[in-house]
């Protein structure tokens, strides 16, 4: 069975624009969530979402959203980029249960973005 | 407020030797605790998941503890190997407030 997809892998923007991230889960899996990652701040929760509908959000501005498909793809997008944004961001995803259940999340290998 | 300590903050050991790392935290209502295993340039991968009732948890050599008391958790690595050098990191799950509280991680080196 496949893991976790997440696409770009790496991507580099500058201060002012907005990117879209995307994440395939594995398949089956109905729960999507989101983290952030920093040298500094360590992993953060960003966004968790279950049957195309945010279940739980974490503290971050509104210039982080995402969304979920039907077939439970999703994305997150970040709108006008700081650099402060740079980031490992991680997507992960499990069968149905909430974050602070016991499914087991599975991680995919991340979005290394650079805003320069 | 709602913390995750992990000490140390890297460890060094030699192959095959044993290790624990620790975990403290201070979530409350407390949901589970999970520890993490993450290589580096990739996304963690789940070791063990722990609710309040279980004090114990293996999962191959790695074997994790919770004492919900006291909240503390450890994890235990058994005759480390050169591919067990990584990040471990530990979160507590919360119902209410900040569902996730992540600790900053223990990177430890296995040396040959």
């Amino acid at each position: 069975k496949a893991g976790v997809t997440q696409t770009p892998r790496y991507l580099i923007k500058t201060r002012g624009q907005q990117v879209t991230l995307s994440c395939s889960p594995i398949s089956g899996h109905r729960s999507v969530s989101w983290y952030q990652q920093t040298p500094g701040q360590g992993l953060q929760f960003l966004f968790e979402y279950f049957s195309e509908t945010q279940r739980n959000k974490g503290n971050f501005p509104g210039r982080f959203s995402g969304r979920q498909f039907s077939n439970s793809r999703s994305e997150m997008n970040v709108s006008t980029l700081e650099l402060g944004d740079s980031a490992l961001y991680l997507c992960a995803s499990s069968l149905a249960g909430e974050i602070t259940s016991t499914d087991t999340q599975y991680f995919g290998p991340g979005t290394r973005l650079t805003v320069l | 407020k709602n913390q995750v300590e992990q000490s140390p903050q890297s460890l060094i050991i030699l192959e095959g030797k044993n290790c624990t790392l620790q975990c403290n935290y201070t979530v409350s209502p407390f949901s589970n605790l999970r520890w993490y295993k993450q290589d580096t340039g990739r996304g963690p991968v789940s070791l063990t998941i722990m609710t309040f009732s279980e004090n114990t948890k293996s999962n191959g050599r790695y074997t994790a503890t919770l004492d919900a008391d006291t909240k503390q958790s450890s994890l235990h690595i058994t005759a480390s190997q050169l591919s067990d050098s990584a990040s471990y990191i530990c979160v507590v799950s919360s119902e209410y407030g900040n569902k996730l509280v992540f600790g900053a991680g223990t990177i430890l080196r296995v040396k040959s």
